[in-house]
């Protein structure tokens, strides 16, 4: 099982442009999320679905749309890149039916830098 | 919502050391505890877990004990080595289902 994946792994923007990042997971898991990675700041979550065709607000989700049109991926789109969105991307996901229910397994990440 | 504060870093202790980082929390009810692990370039790995009151997580040497009275969950291992050089985080359980992770605490563990 290759876990949870992120593509692209590095990425460059200039103000105004648009993005996407995606995150794809072999583990059947029903729940994933989108979280972001600022020094100082530990992790914030983005936005998160806890199953194909729903998705929810986390706590920072302005400048950020998601879709999960399939129970394997997750995507991450930013309509109009800002520099305050330079940060290191991780994708996670989770299952409720295992014991431990709020158990993430994280992707390696994606470092985005809009200039 | 959940909320968790964690000792800041960075932490720099020579090997064979004893590591305490401290992590307490607020929640409703009794969430799961969680320690993940981030090293230099990578994503977060769990270290150890707690899903109950006084449950002790182990692993590589790693202890944290699901402690309810002080709603602590403090990561300690006895013998540091610089392989555990890393950035690492306390993490309740929110009540979205995800994870409320602390700002991490560096390790730097010198030869």
């Amino acid at each position: 099982n290759a876990g949870v994946t992120q593509t692209p792994k590095f990425r460059v923007l200039k103000t105004g442009q648009s993005m996407t990042l995606l995150c794809a997971q072999d583990m059947n898991h029903e729940y994933m999320y989108w979280y972001r990675q600022d020094p100082g700041m530990g992790l914030r979550l983005i936005h998160y679905s806890v199953g194909e065709g729903t998705t929810a607000k986390g706590e920072v989700p302005d400048g950020y749309n998601v879709s999960r049109l399939k129970k394997q991926n997750f995507l991450l789109g930013l309509e109009s890149a800002a520099p305050s969105q330079t940060s290191v991307y991780f994708c996670a996901s989770s299952s409720p039916r295992l014991a431990g229910q709020f158990e993430q397994y994280f992707g390696p990440g994606t470092r985005l830098t809009v200039t | 919502g959940n909320s968790v504060t964690q000792m800041e870093g960075p932490v720099t202790l020579s090997e064979e050391a004893f590591l305490t980082i401290n992590c307490t929390y607020t929640a409703t009810g009794y969430p799961s505890l969680f320690w993940y692990v981030q090293y230099p370039g990578e994503g977060l790995q769990l270290l150890l877990k707690a899903t109950k009151a006084d449950d002790k997580g182990s692993n590589k040497g790693f202890e944290a004990t699901y402690r309810k009275e002080t709603t602590s969950f403090h990561l300690e291992k006895g013998s540091v080595q610089v392989s555990d050089s890393a950035v690492y985080f306390c993490a309740p359980g929110g009540s979205q289902g995800n994870l409320i992770f602390g700002k991490g605490t560096k390790l730097s563990v010198k030869p």
